[in-house]
């Protein structure tokens, strides 16, 4: 089956621990990306990527670092600068052809202990 | 700055009734939006997608139209039905940007 996936699907961190969030896809999108969606917000960009080895930063991307190595992989990495790290993380992908849909996985949900 | 606004937040509406969702954005420069629908605690599921060159597109008992013009969007749900509750989120598409601007969502629950 085609999709996102993304795991673990609930995480726990202690203050000032760095935790990764992983997002792999098999549709053989090139673009990539990670949003955050706090209670009874909409979603908020991190990070995004169109294509591997490169990858931009979204409009709250402070306390966030990703990486994007391989085509079908694209791991968001909390880190202890983040001063407000609960909350929903969303990761999705989409062909880079301009006007296509983005599709998305099932969701991360990380709480700080 | 891109501001996409969703009125109402919540609704709250009896089984059967056909109702309409609203979608309003500042910037009209944009190359598509997008519905989507999110269940509590679940990734969101895409619904419609509308090209700038577009004015509605169908599916089932959904319809969305845009007006860029006037900056709006509204997704029609036709006979509602209690699985329908859910919250319904919107989209743009940014011209040059290549990531989406979202609203806040309305939160829609289907009385049996």
């Amino acid at each position: 089956d085609g999709g996102i996936t993304q795991s673990p699907k609930y995480l726990f961190r202690k203050e000032g621990q760095n935790v990764t969030l992983s997002c792999e896809q098999n549709l053989n999108h090139d673009a990539m990306y990670w949003y955050r969606q706090d209670p009874g917000q909409g979603l908020r960009l991190i990070y995004y990527s169109q294509i591997v080895n490169d990858f931009q930063k979204g409009d709250i991307a402070e306390g966030y670092s990703v990486s994007r190595e391989k085509k079908e992989s694209f791991p968001l990495t909390v880190t202890s600068a983040q001063k407000n790290p609960t909350a929903f993380y969303l990761c999705a992908s989409k062909v880079t052809r301009l006007s296509d849909e983005q599709f998305f996985g099932p969701g991360t949900r990380l709480t700080v202990l | 700055k891109q501001e996409v606004t969703q009125i109402p937040a919540a609704l709250s509406v009896p089984e059967g009734e056909n109702l309409v969702l609203n979608c309003s954005f500042t910037d009209s420069a944009i190359y598509n939006l997008q519905w989507f629908r999110q269940d509590p605690g679940k990734g969101l599921t895409s619904l419609l997608l509308i090209q700038s060159s577009q004015r509605e597109q169908t599916s089932g008992r959904l319809n969305a139209s845009l007006d860029k013009s006037s900056g709006r969007s509204t997704l029609y749900i036709a006979a509602s039905q209690p699985g329908d509750s859910a919250t319904y989120l919107c989209a743009v598409d940014l011209q040059g940007a290549q990531k989406l601007v979202f609203g806040q969502g309305t939160r829609l629950t289907i009385n049996p």
